[in-house]
Order: structure tokens, then sequence, then C-alpha cells
């Protein structure tokens, strides 16, 4: 166990919609790290917040956006989805903000768009 | 830009023989280094790192692997496999040169492991 929480673990949901994945770091983890992981683009990096604001952006769609709060969690919402946005989406934290330090990955939460 | 690239999508070993797995990366910087492993249905977790301290690092599990500058390799190694190392494993380069903790991960390598 990691120490990071996701939820929900799995989520079902229809084209058109918009859902809310959370996410809890380890404590004391200032960064919160989401990722997406499907068949076709691998695993990839969406985006980094770091003790609340936005530290670092990837190839995320402007369909999603984050956010961290003031407890350190955050939060993924995506909307007006697609079939292709079914992946496994993954959360990490760690204690500072640079790429030497240790990332815990949370479990997931595996998005099904029908 | 940076990049990596892992050599082969799968490998086959028998338990108790080595295990090598193959990557080369691209950076314009002094890039870290990670292997992470994937259990099925699991998150990641980190094997080892590399942060420009000593060329071998090891790792859990009885991992190590040796950054060759030269090469631009990573590979990962284990003198024996187990059964339990069955799993997916990533080869992991920072985008170097910026103050982030972002991550470019390799296709990955599945590591089967027969009895």
């Amino acid at each position: 166990d990691s120490g990071v929480t996701q939820t929900p673990k799995h989520l079902i949901t229809a084209t058109g919609q918009r859902v809310t994945l959370r996410c809890s770091p380890r404590s004391g983890d200032l960064s919160v790290y989401w990722y997406q992981q499907s068949l076709d683009q691998g695993l990839q990096f969406l985006i980094q917040y770091y003790n609340g604001e936005e530290r670092a952006k990837g190839n995320i769609l402007e369909r999603f956006s984050a956010q961290q709060f003031p407890d350190l969690h955050s939060e993924l919402n995506l909307s007006s989805l697609e079939l292709g946005d079914s992946a496994l989406y993954f959360c990490a934290s760690s204690v500072g903000g640079y790429s030497s330090y240790e990332q815990y990955f949370g479990p997931g939460t595996r998005l099904t768009v029908t | 830009a940076q990049s990596v690239t892992q050599l082969d999508s799968h490998v086959s070993v028998s338990e108790g023989t080595p295990v090598l797995l193959r990557c080369n990366y691209s950076s314009s910087y002094s890039p870290s280094l990670f292997w992470y492993v994937q259990h099925p249905n699991k998150g990641l977790q980190l094997l080892l790192k590399y942060t420009s301290a000593a060329t071998l690092v090891k790792g859990i599990n009885g991992f190590e692997a040796e950054f060759k500058k030269s090469e631009t390799s990573f590979h990962l190694t284990k003198p024996s496999a187990h059964m339990s190392d069955a799993a997916e494993y990533f080869c992991v380069v920072s985008v170097g040169g910026s103050n982030t903790g972002k991550l470019i991960f390799g296709q990955g390598t599945t590591l089967q492991v027969k009895p």
C-alpha cells in the first residue's frame, strides 16, 4: 500500500458526461500528479500540482481540468467524455516537486465510457 | 527533448535464470532515470532510480540497473528470476532542466517468468 488513495475504483459513464476523480496524497506529500494509462497511448503525464499551484502540464486535453485543495487532496475533472477517454487514471504524490523525488502511485481509477 | 525507448515489448525467462530488460534514453540534460514495476491490476511501484550519483544502482527485490552515458542506456537486470517478478516494467526519464516532477514513461516491457 503506497499511502495514496483514489476514488472511485471504477467508473462507468456515457459519452458526453462529466466525471470527477479524487486523489488523497500520502501524509506529508505536497505534490500531486495525474497520469493516464491507455492501451494505445501508454502511460502519459497529465498534470502536476505542488502545494495548491499548478507546476507542470503534459498532454492534458482542454476538456480535462484539475485542482489541488488546501488540504492537498486533488481532483481531476473530465468533461464531454468520449469513448477514447476510457483509460486507467493514476494519481501519484511526492514530498517535493522535482523529478528526483520518488513518486508514490495510487491504485488507479478505471474509467469506462460507453 | 527527452524520450525513452524500451527495446523489448515482451521478455520471457525461466525461473532462476537472469533477467535483462533494455532501455535507451534521450535527454538534452543529465537525466534522472527510473524503473517502475506494475503488477496486474495494481498501481506502479518504484524499483530503483538514478540521479547522477553512482552509475550502478541497486533497487528492491534484487534488481539493479547501470547508467551508461556513452551508450545512453539504463538496462534493468536481476541475477535470478522469481515467479513473483512477472509484471509490466517501465523505464522512465525525467524532463531535465526544469523544476517539475514531469516524467516520461517508456511503452513498457512485459516480463513473463516460466516455471
